[in-house]
């Protein structure tokens, strides 16, 4: 079946751990892209690519890395320097050459312990 | 950048209710998209509508992009069609392509 996936569905990261959040798409879409949700919020942009080896930062880059090595994964740093990393991560990918309808992964709920 | 107001923020239906979900924006858009955020987390595409009107069973979209709006209508609802509904747009200033978010309309639907 197309679609995206992402893991782990549940991450426990400790003070000062970096972690990376996994992201894989078979839907041959050029852009993808990750979201970070907070409780009763909508969803702000972290990072996204719209082509292998580019990407670029959203509104909130700080204390996160990315890669797109390959046009199927975007994996997601989540780095000691980000201070208040517990929220819900959403991955999704588009084909943005004609603005298509975007997708959604299933999420990854991050909580430090 | 480009700002997204989705109203009213919580809405409680009785089922078998209709009910219309707006979503305002700041500036002219290429793409607006109305999403479907279930209890689990996952969102789900309902429509990919910058202008015009679509529907899809019981659920339809009418985007005024003059007017800079657009208006999701839920007919008969049911206790499945509740969870967080998304608008999301994308500008056509400044030249990249993402979505932006507004912050949901809750729906809660009662048996």
């Amino acid at each position: 079946d197309g679609g995206i996936t992402q893991s782990p569905k549940y991450l426990f990261r400790k003070e000062g751990q970096n972690v990376t959040l996994s992201c894989e798409q078979n839907l041959n879409h050029d852009a993808m892209y990750w979201y970070r949700q907070d409780p009763g919020q909508g969803l702000r942009l972290i990072y996204y690519s719209q082509i292998v080896n580019d990407f670029q930062k959203g509104d909130i880059a700080e204390g996160y890395s990315v890669s797109r090595e390959k046009k199927e994964s975007f994996p997601l740093t989540v780095t000691s320097a980000q201070k208040n990393p517990t929220a819900f991560y959403l991955c999704a990918s588009s084909n943005q050459g004609v603005r298509e309808k975007a997708f959604f992964g299933q999420g990854t709920r991050l909580t430090v312990v | 950048g480009i700002q997204v107001e989705q109203s009213p923020p919580d809405l409680i239906l009785q089922e078998g209710a209709n009910s219309t979900l707006r979503c305002n924006f700041s500036d002219s858009v290429n793409n607006l998209q109305w999403f479907h955020q279930n209890p689990w987390g996952q969102l789900i595409n309902l429509f990919y509508i910058p202008s015009g009107t679509k529907q899809n069973g019981r659920l339809s979209a009418t985007t005024v992009a003059t007017e800079r709006y657009s208006l999701l209508y839920i007919s008969s609802s049911q206790t499945t069609d509740s969870g967080v509904y998304f608008c999301a747009v994308e500008g056509t200033q400044g030249g990249s392509e993402k979505l932006v978010f507004g912050k949901g309309t809750k729906l809660t639907v009662n048996p």
